[in-house]
């Protein structure tokens, strides 16, 4: 079974500052990795998505991740955050092989700060 | 378009009662999901159908049951609801497989308390 692995569970920024959250995934073949986020009472939505090639995916809302295969690694990034960006993220990859369903991490909590 | 459907948004259940949570979609997805969300442990699958009359069990479905009838429909069935199944419930649907794609269209979750 594959997965993936956040490490940060709570983050809080100011506005203005600059985003990076983790995202580790564990494994070697061919890999396709997503971000979904969840925004204060509302469901989930993907945020962006790699499938292959550029390493560098960029998503909604100024949102961008980059894909390091030496790392094992698909963080999101982000130059200035807003206090709109509050919300929590979730990074996710297929389950298994057949790629029928996402497993997620274990999400990080972003507090943005005005 | 109303997506992803859940009823009910709010429920508390006394423990060993069963209840079934509703999940419909109207796209016309043949992938639906059920996911449950813990503080701090991410969401965790509980079962999927790839199609109506096919389930398979997901990362954590001991305590659940599910079927698939149609392809808008994909009920849970909590038997004999015990305070770990205290949680936020989610459906998903997709097109294919979400591993194939990453999209997941998703309700707006059920929150159930077990007391």
């Amino acid at each position: 079974a594959q997965s993936v692995s956040q490490h940060n569970h709570h983050v809080i920024l100011s506005e203005a500052a600059s985003l990076e959250l983790g995202c580790n995934y564990s494994y070697g073949g061919t890999v396709n990795l997503f971000w979904y986020v969840q925004y204060p009472g509302q469901h989930l939505q993907l945020l962006l998505k790699y499938f292959s090639g550029d390493p560098l995916v960029k998503g909604i809302k100024g949102f961008e991740a980059e894909f390091i295969k030496s790392k094992f690694s698909f963080n999101l990034r982000k130059p200035s955050v807003q206090w709109s960006d509050t919300a929590e993220y979730f990074c996710a990859s297929p389950m298994d092989t057949g790629r029928r369903a996402l497993t997620f991490g274990s999400g990080t909590r972003l507090q943005v700060q005005p | 378009n109303a997506g992803v459907t859940q009823t009910p948004k709010f429920r508390i259940l006394k423990i060993g009662q069963s209840m079934t949570l509703q999940c419909t979609q109207d796209m016309n997805h043949n992938y639906m999901y059920w996911y449950r969300q813990d503080p701090g442990m991410g969401l965790k699958l509980i079962y999927y159908s790839v199609g109506a009359g096919i389930t398979d069990k997901g990362e954590v479905p001991n305590g659940y049951n599910v079927s698939r009838s149609t392809t808008e429909d994909f009920p849970l069935r909590l038997e004999l609801a015990a305070p770990s199944q205290t949680s936020v419930y989610f459906c998903a649907s997709s097109y294919s497989g979400a591993g194939n794609t990453g999209e997941l269209f998703f309700g707006e979750g059920s929150r159930l308390t077990v007391l």
